[in-house]
């Protein structure tokens, strides 16, 4: 597709429920990003991606939440157990790699509003 | 002391004027500097990049670099209704494929 895609766009579910999380970066990009962004907050890094592999889980919050990416493409992000806390839009963003590894595109998030 | 800081605002300038936002980091490391504008609602798109100390122009924007002050600003010229929005400075430290994010100005153009 022309940009990074992520589904669904809004997610309600109630707590202690699992959730999952898609992303489909563009086609080409080998580094995949998480982020949690909470209203009025800047960007939370999550988990990174260069291409199927996650040199970095470190953001990720809790033994609740895990990535995965297949075919150096779709990524999924699931959270298990869901609590009123994990209530944030969660970004997607993709780059290149490389020396421009830094310049990412952004999907247009996942709004997950855990009851 | 956050890694990357930003005045959260809200900064309102008149339609017209020059907005200037401001973003001081802390490790000395850095050596890519972004900004990126997101609207409200909206994902964040990259409007911005410098790498050496100085000013880089691309239009109405103009970025600015000061590596021994460690800052990085954004001046708005001829600002526009349209240029309201969040404004995010993002730092990728040397070697590093992460970007650390301040946490947004807001910035709100008064027609």
């Amino acid at each position: 597709g022309a940009g990074v895609s992520q589904s669904p766009s809004n997610k309600v579910t109630e707590k202690g429920k699992d959730v999952e999380l898609r992303c489909d970066p563009i086609s080409g990009h080998t580094a995949l990003y998480w982020y949690r962004q909470s209203l009025g907050q800047g960007l939370e890094f999550l988990i990174y991606f260069q291409g199927n592999s996650a040199p970095d889980k470190s953001g990720l919050p809790s033994d609740r939440f895990s990535a995965e990416r297949t075919g150096g493409s779709v990524s999924t992000l699931t959270i298990q157990r869901t609590q009123q806390e994990d209530s944030a839009v969660y970004l997607c963003a993709s780059s290149l790699g490389g020396a421009t590894i830094e310049k990412l595109f952004f999907g247009s998030g996942t709004q997950l509003s855990v009851l | 002391q956050k890694e990357v800081e930003q005045n959260s605002g809200p900064l309102s300038v008149p339609e017209g004027a020059i907005a200037s936002l401001n973003c001081t980091y802390s490790d000395r490391g850095s050596q890519s500097f972004f900004w990126y504008r997101q609207y409200s609602g909206k994902s964040p798109e990259l409007i911005m990049s410098i790498y050496s100390n100085g000013d880089k122009e691309d239009g109405r924007f103009t970025a600015q670099l000061n590596k021994a002050s460690q800052y990085v600003s954004l001046l708005i010229r001829d600002s526009q209704p349209s240029d309201s929005a969040t404004y995010l400075c993002a730092v990728k430290r040397d070697s590093n494929y992460q970007l650390i994010w301040g946490a947004g100005t807001k910035l709100i153009i008064k027609p």
